[in-house]
């Protein structure tokens, strides 16, 4: 079965660009997480969402952030305009209702130079 | 809010060494999960546990949910090279859906 799948799994970019990162959770799961990983804070949660609805944004760090849903298979993560500071590993969790367990995908590396 | 203090943050054995880690909280869980995450990749689910006290085993892995719901410990026997990697601890914050993860404790393994 496949897992959670991410892309583009590297994406470099100057600052200022727009940066779009992906998300196709795993069949059948309803709840969707985006993370942020770094040296310095370690795992974050910046978003989650249950049944495509935006539950829990608070952790995502500014307006510049923005998470969406359209359907139950495919997420997207967007920083609008990037900052050398949004450098970071970026993942995708999936879940299915009732459980905790998350999923998680490969991740996106960013890089902003 | 949760904190989860791994314990210890890094570890040096040599192969085939037996490795213990915990993980302890300060408020009560009731779900400890066990994550490795190998370079490069995202963390992958080893164990989940749902009692107080349950031990569960996968393979060579080992864990166990504390009986005061504060803590839960990993062992790992007879580590083999692919043991390398950082061992994330988690479980869910109380009314939601929400992980809150560990520090992480980095295993290396000396030739």
């Amino acid at each position: 079965d496949a897992g959670v799948i991410q892309s583009p799994r590297h994406e470099v970019t100057e600052m200022g660009q727009e940066v779009t990162l992906r998300c196709k959770p795993i069949s059948g799961h309803n709840s969707l997480f985006w993370y942020r990983q770094t040296m310095m804070r370690g795992l974050e949660l910046l978003i989650y969402f249950n049944n495509n609805v935006p539950i829990d944004d608070s952790g995502m760090p500014e307006d510049r952030f923005s998470a969406k849903m359209p359907n139950a298979s495919f997420s997207t993560l967007k920083i609008q305009p990037s900052e050398p500071r949004d450098s970071a590993v970026y993942f995708c969790a999936s879940k299915t209702s009732g459980s905790y367990e998350q999923y998680f995908g490969p991740g996106t590396r960013l890089t902003v130079t | 809010g949760q904190q989860l203090n791994q314990s210890p943050q890094s570890m040096f054995i040599q192969e085939g060494e037996d490795v213990s880690m915990n993980c302890t909280s300060s408020s009560i869980f009731n779900t400890w999960l066990w994550y490795k995450q190998d370079p490069g990749e995202g963390p992958v689910l080893l164990i989940a546990l749902y009692k107080a006290g349950e031990l569960t085993s996968n393979g060579r892995l080992t864990a166990q949910f504390g009986i005061t719901r504060k803590d839960s410990f990993l062992n790992i026997s007879a580590s083999i090279p692919s043991d390398v990697g950082i061992y994330f601890c988690a479980g869910p914050a109380v009314g939601n859906e929400k992980l809150t993860f560990g520090t992480g404790t980095r295993l290396t393994i000396i030739p």
